[in-house]
């Protein structure tokens, strides 16, 4: 049973391009979280998402980034115009049951994007 | 507000030797509790829960943890450390029954350092 796949691994960028991070979640989940994290610091949630339909966005800054989790294909976290202080490793994690229950979020490998 | 303390920045203990991670939580209803063990380059793996029922939590690798509501922590243990077990870890918790369910709280992380 594959785990939660995340492509790319790395990914550079220059300033005021678009970057965009996919995740498969694990075979049979239907729910999945956006987490950020900055370098020698813990995982910042940022969204929630079911297929489609955004749950929880309260961790998402207002401007250029967005989420999608469609009904087919893996979910998308889009950044818009990147700046540096978007160099990040941003993690996906996805669970089967969703976020009312004590379900376990299992993590995928990261994409560590790097902005010039 | 829900928030994580993991007030060691890192441990260092030699292998065989007994080890404690510390983790401290605030949260406005019921914890549930976890960790995740993150090395290099890589995603988070996830090592145990707390949910409900016996205080002492065993998970993954030996590890195993003891929940202590008077005392609002979640320690994680293990009676003799590896090598292997160096890594950055990391508590985390999510408030069950809030309007921020949805998401998982990190603590700032502990690297643990075994020496041979």
């Amino acid at each position: 049973n594959a785990g939660v796949m995340q492509n790319p691994r790395h990914l550079v960028r220059r300033r005021g391009q678009e970057a965009r991070l996919r995740c498969s979640p694990m075979k049979g989940h239907s729910h999945v979280y956006w987490y950020r994290q900055l370098p020698e610091e813990g995982l910042k949630f940022m969204v929630y998402l079911q297929k489609e339909n955004i749950i929880d966005e309260s961790g998402m800054p207002k401007e250029r980034f967005s989420a999608e989790f469609p009904k087919e294909g893996p979910s998308i976290l889009r950044i818009q115009q990147v700046v540096r202080g978007d160099s990040a490793a941003y993690f996906c994690a996805s669970s089967s049951q969703g976020a009312l229950v004590a379900d376990t979020q299992y993590f995928g490998p990261g994409t560590r994007l790097t902005v010039l | 507000a829900q928030s994580v303390a993991q007030p060691e920045d890192q441990v260092n203990v030699a292998e065989g030797n007994p080890l404690t991670v510390k983790c401290t939580y605030s949260v406005s209803g019921n914890p549930y509790l976890f960790w995740y063990v993150q090395y290099p380059n890589r995603g988070l793996q996830f090592l145990l829960k707390y949910i409900t029922g016996d205080n002492l939590v065993k998970g993954s690798y030996g590890f195993e943890a003891e929940f202590n509501k008077s005392q609002t922590s979640f320690h994680l243990k293990k009676p003799s450390a590896l090598v292997s077990d160096s890594a950055l870890y990391f508590c985390a918790v999510r408030d069950i029954g809030s309007s921020s369910a949805s998401k998982i709280i990190f603590g700032s992380g502990t690297r643990l350092s075994i020496r041979p």
